[in-house]
């Protein structure tokens, strides 16, 4: 079964503005950790930032912040101020705790960012 | 910083061949892992292994084999190279396993089988 989908196969944003990048996932486990890739042309896949499932607050790490709410079971990647360096692939994973060598990947999105 | 290398970018089989992919990283990481990427289905696991001469199946072993002689090498073997495996492959390492650890990729392999 499908444990992360990200909705979005392609996505356009103007420079300077911000954009959201959906991602749901599934899984019943109580304790789990969400994570954004950027993959640019290069192929090398780039850690962004992490979310814990107790994790009270949203991550941020500089232009990116993660908008997670868990209900939703959503952790919708933000960036702000989009650049022309962020044109790229970027993808959701999750990884469980019952079974932590594990890490699962969306279909990811590709975001370009329009000068 | 955490390296991690693969022995080549571009590769050209022909079917039936044997294919080795090498992935070196440089950080006494414990966990390497192996993926397939292709479009529209993300990364896929092949293999994984968190000790030297230990290796665990992922989603998708089949026609694929794995070696860990040394713990900065990890191999992914094609025994019989098929047009199904035409594919982007990923090498990815992980200090320890943990929910909160990332993984580092190397800049993969774009392997084409004739």
């Amino acid at each position: 079964a499908q444990k992360i989908t990200q909705t979005q196969p392609g996505m356009f944003v103007q420079e300077k503005e911000a954009v959201t990048l959906d991602c749901t996932y599934d899984t019943s486990d109580q304790s789990y950790g969400l994570f954004w890739y950027k993959q640019p042309s290069s192929g090398e896949m780039i850690f962004l930032i992490y979310q814990g499932s107790y994790d009270e607050q949203n991550a941020t790490e500089g232009r990116y912040s993660l908008n997670f709410q868990k209900a939703r079971k959503s952790a919708n990647l933000v960036i702000s101020a989009s650049q022309l360096g962020d044109s790229a692939m970027y993808f959701c994973a999750m990884r469980e705790d019952y079974n932590n060598n594990d890490m699962r990947f969306g279909a990811g999105t590709r975001l370009t960012v329009k000068p | 910083d955490v390296k991690v290398t693969q022995s080549s970018r571009y590769l050209v089989k022909r079917t039936g061949e044997k294919v080795f992919l090498e992935c070196v990283q440089d950080m006494d990481h414990e966990n390497m892992f192996w993926y397939r990427q292709d479009p529209g289905l993300g990364l896929r696991l092949i293999y994984f292994s968190y000790d030297v001469k230990m290796k665990e199946k992922g989603d998708i072993p089949e026609g694929y084999s794995v070696s860990r002689e040394k713990k900065e090498r990890f191999s992914l073997i094609l025994e019989s190279a098929s047009t199904n495996q035409t594919s982007m492959y990923l090498c990815a390492s992980s200090l320890f396993t943990g929910q909160k650890e990332t993984q580092y990729f190397g800049p993969g392999t774009r392997l084409l089988v004739l």
